[in-house]
């Protein structure tokens, strides 16, 4: 049982160029989330999804789209990243009595 | 939406002192109060929580009380140990697990246990 995974760990992208950062859960858990991180801010919702093939904008969506592509999986893509996105994003998942995280993932922005 | 503070930033306490950590928030239809555990590169880890319908929980060295009138929630940690050390988050949601809304974080505390 490894609970939340996320790949990859590290990542460093030039401003304008896309990618997707990865997140399963096997926990057989409904619910998951998408947050961000960023230096003395506590963590910011920016996608959560109720379920396969639902999602719904949290408090930071700009400029990132998710897919939820089966019950485990849930991805965050940014389509042309920009320095302000640099931070470190956790995914998380629910029971619907607590939130499970990842171990997140450090992305860098040039 | 909700607003939660967290109080101090920083907490600097000698191994074996007690840290306690405060927190307000704004929406009084929040009913969930967990508290998060992170270590440097990791993940944020659930230490413990409370819900409404209780003031306080324990559990071995920690414990949380919780104060609806006045909106704030604390979390004690008594005889600290060295790997205390950390940053702990307390967050807010109307709903067990986040719900729709997700969590609603505090900005953070750093607790270092001086030896």
């Amino acid at each position: 049982n490894a609970g939340v995974t996320q790949t990859p760990k590290f990542q460093v992208l030039k401003t304008g160029q896309s990618m997707t950062l990865q997140c399963a859960q096997d926990m057989n858990h409904n619910s998951m989330y998408w947050y961000r991180q960023d230096p003395g801010m506590g963590l910011r919702l920016i996608y959560y999804s109720a379920s396969e093939g639902t999602t719904d904008k949290g408090e930071v969506p700009n400029g990132y789209n998710v897919s939820r592509l089966n019950k485990r999986e849930f991805s965050l893509r940014l389509e042309s990243a920009a320095p302000s996105q640099t931070s470190v994003y956790f995914c998380a998942s629910t029971d619907a009595d607590t939130q499970y995280f990842g171990p997140g993932t450090r992305l860098t922005v040039l | 939406g909700e607003n939660v503070e967290q109080h101090p930033s920083t907490l600097s306490v000698q191994e074996g002192d007690s840290a306690v950590i405060k927190c307000t928030y704004s929406d009084s239809a929040s009913n969930y109060f967990p508290w998060y555990k992170q270590e440097l590169g990791k993940g944020p880890q659930l230490i413990i929580d409370i819900r409404s319908n209780v003031g306080e929980k324990k559990d071995q060295r920690i414990a949380v009380t919780l104060n609806k009138t006045a909106k704030h929630f604390s979390l004690h940690i008594t005889e600290t140990q060295p790997e205390d050390s950390a940053v702990y988050f307390c967050a807010a949601s109307k709903y067990s697990g986040g719900g729709a809304d997700g969590l609603t974080f505090g900005k953070g505390t750093h607790l270092i246990i001086q030896p």
